[in-house]
This record gives C-alpha cells, sequence and structure tokens, in this order.
C-alpha cells in the first residue's frame, strides 16, 4: 500500500522554463512534506520541505506547494537549469519523525 | 544537518556471503534508519536502528536476513547476510538530526554476483 505516490516517471523541461513535480499522498495524519533530489551514485540531498499548516513555502527557485483538501503537494522549479537534472522523490511524515514514506521518484531532464 | 559516512560506498559480493555497511554521524541522533534502492526502484525503509535496544524491522524484512547493531548515538551497521542478487541494491543510512529533515549518506552500492 503505497501511501505516497509520484505518478509521472519522467519529466522534460526546456532550459528557463518552469519545472512542475507533482506528488499525491492517501494519508490525512501526514504533518510534514520534504522534496528530495537524487543524483546517480549519490545519497538523496534534501531540497525543501513543508509543514500541514502551510499552504506554500519558497527556497530560492524552488517552491513548493501544498494541497490539503486535494492531498497533492507539487516542486516547482523556476528556472529550470540544466544541473536540476536529477531524479526527485516526495517523502511525507508525521510530526513524530519516526517513519518517513517515499514516493517513486521523478527523473527530470532539463534541455540545455 | 548532520554529515552522514558510510563504508562501503561500493561492493561486489559472492552469492552466500554477507556484508556489513557501517554508518557514522558527526552528531548524536535518536533517529537513524536504514533504506534500501533497489535499481529504478523507490526508497523503502529496512529499519529503525534504535540505541541500546533492537532494531524495529518494517514488514518484508527480518533480522536474521538484515541484523542491525546500534552501539551508541553516532554509530550503526546493517549486515545483509546470506546474499543473493536480488539483494543488489543501494543501502543507505539517514538521521533525523533535530528539526524533522531527514539526512541521507550517500549510499553503500551493492553487486551480488
Amino acid at each position: 500500500d503505497q501511501q505516497v505516490k509520484q505518478n509521472s516517471p519522467s519529466l522534460s523541461v526546456q532550459e528557463g522554463r518552469i519545472s512542475i513535480l507533482n506528488c499525491d499522498y492517501t494519508n490525512s495524519m501526514f504533518d510534514y512534506f520534504l522534496w528530495y533530489k537524487k543524483y546517480p551514485a549519490e545519497g538523496p540531498t534534501f531540497l525543501i520541505s513543508i509543514s500541514s499548516i502551510k499552504d506554500k513555502n519558497e527556497d530560492g527557485r524552488f517552491t513548493v506547494f501544498l494541497n490539503k483538501s486535494a492531498k497533492h503537494l507539487s516542486l516547482h522549479i523556476v528556472p529550470s537549469q540544466p544541473g536540476d537534472s536529477a531524479v526527485y522523490f516526495c517523502a511525507a511524515s508525521k510530526y513524530n519523525f519516526n517513519k518517513f514514506y517515499f514516493g517513486s521518484g521523478t527523473k527530470l531532464n532539463v534541455k540545455p | 544537518s548532520a554529515v552522514i559516512s558510510q563504508k562501503p560506498s561500493r561492493d561486489i559480493c559472492q552469492r552466500g556471503t554477507s556484508l556489513t555497511i557501517q554508518c557514522q554521524v558527526d552528531s548524536q541522533v535518536t533517529m537513524m534508519f536504514w533504506y534500501r534502492q533497489q535499481p529504478g526502484q523507490s526508497l523503502t525503509l529496512i529499519a529503525t536502528a534504535n540505541q541500546g535496544s533492537e532494531a524495529t524491522y518494517e514488514s518484508g524484512f527480518v533480522i536474521d536476513k538484515f541484523p542491525i547493531s546500534r552501539p551508541n548515538l553516532t554509530f550503526s551497521t546493517l549486515t545483509v547476510s546470506n546474499m543473493s542478487p536480488e539483494d543488489s541494491s543501494i543501502y543507505l543510512c539517514s538521521v533525523v538530526p533535530g528539526a524533522g529533515e531527514l539526512f541521507f549518506g550517500e549510499g553503500s552500492r551493492l553487486t551480488v554476483l
């Protein structure tokens, strides 16, 4: 039973344009949501997070939006750069942080 | 944040052997987790390593196959026992040092022949 889902296995975007990565979850008890970026042969790197009491969090080129009623979050990258090409995972947790649930990942390719 | 060092970074092993992966953190942490990423798959939690007590395993993972040690708040080991080609994966150590973000080590890429 996958509680966090990323339905798009891949996304291709032109450099300078916006990348939008989507994530859905099923458990309404989740309080905290995170996005990670992973290059091949490296561990996942934390990008940005959002608490369930917010609907938006921004950090430089990265913005995460949370729609609790739809159980949906998205990561916007503006402008996209070739170095952003990686696999992006969304994750969710309750506030006790004793378990994190991951989506299956979306491979982003930013074309020069 | 936290700096997490894993050893080995990669290894090629023969079927039926065992390999122990070490994870060292630069600060004391309560929560330490071991994940696996099989080729083309997501991150799957194997177990939570508890200091001073037995690890808590997720469904589908058992202590005999994946014994874990957690002797103190900065160190843990994961052993992959009696390996088969299906165990070929990246094994990742991760911690929650404080405010909720989960930080990962670089991973240990295991290939079983």
